[in-house]
């Protein structure tokens, strides 16, 4: 049973980095037909797609305009987790941030799996 | 990428049944098989109900069903159940390569 376990901080103070690591357990961050994704969820957005990293014989990065160039996802084989780092946050990035994996087959493709989630609050 | 449109909410007494609809574009919902539907209940994590258009996962009841149709897919819930009232959101793979979720759907078992 694949689990994935989030940690990091609650409270970030504005124009600093958000971190926030998922330590997967029952599958591997290296799997080619998986990706690992980061979606945030707050009651002016609602559900926001945010980004992921995955393996193709490579490493690959995708992430929501609205991030671009805020946005790193950084996988860790030799701990099977990944993290997330937002930098420049204003309050605006106060959310329940989630991990989450995909899984991608040729002719299907959902996410499947959630973390607990991580409500972060940026305030001074 | 605008999300697609969900009402805000519906409502149903235990054992009838509730539709509640994702209205896309061609470049989510009506061009990709990739549609998904998540139920959440308060303070918890979404959890998958639907995948690719119309397939349960595994351990989700067969009263759960969904179908597109165009730009447009459906959530079907029948014989409803005071244990399904939650929010419920649709998920499409969109034609930039990302994931993008509607708005949510409040459903309320009278």
């Amino acid at each position: 049973q694949v689990q994935l376990q989030q940690s990091g901080p609650g409270l970030v103070k504005p124009s600093q980095t958000l971190s926030l690591t998922c330590a997967i357990s029952g599958d591997s961050v290296s799997r080619t037909t998986a990706a690992w994704n980061w979606i945030r969820q707050s009651p002016s957005r609602g559900l926001e797609w945010l980004g992921r990293t995955y393996y193709r014989s490579k490493w690959y990065n995708d992430s929501v305009l609205s991030v671009k160039g805020r946005l790193t996802i950084d996988p860790d084989t030799s701990k099977n987790q990944f993290s997330l780092h937002l930098n420049s946050v204003t309050p605006e990035d106060t959310a329940v941030y989630y991990c989450a994996r995909e899984v991608s087959y040729s002719s299907s493709s959902y996410v499947d799996v959630w973390g607990q989630g991580t409500l972060v609050t940026v305030s001074s | 990428q605008s999300a697609p449109t969900q009402s805000a909410s519906v409502s149903g007494s235990p054992g009838q049944s509730i539709t509640i609809s994702c209205t896309g574009t061609s470049s989510d919902v009506g061009g990709y098989d990739y549609v998904s539907w998540y139920q959440q209940h308060p303070g918890k994590a979404p959890k998958l109900m639907i995948y690719d258009v119309s397939n349960r996962p595994s351990g989700i009841s067969n009263r759960f069903s969904a179908s597109k149709s165009g730009n447009t897919a459906s959530l079907t819930i029948s014989g409803l159940q005071a244990e399904d009232e939650a929010d419920y959101y649709c998920s499409s793979y969109t034609s930039s390569g990302t994931w993008v979720f509607g708005a949510g759907t409040k459903l309320t078992v009278l």
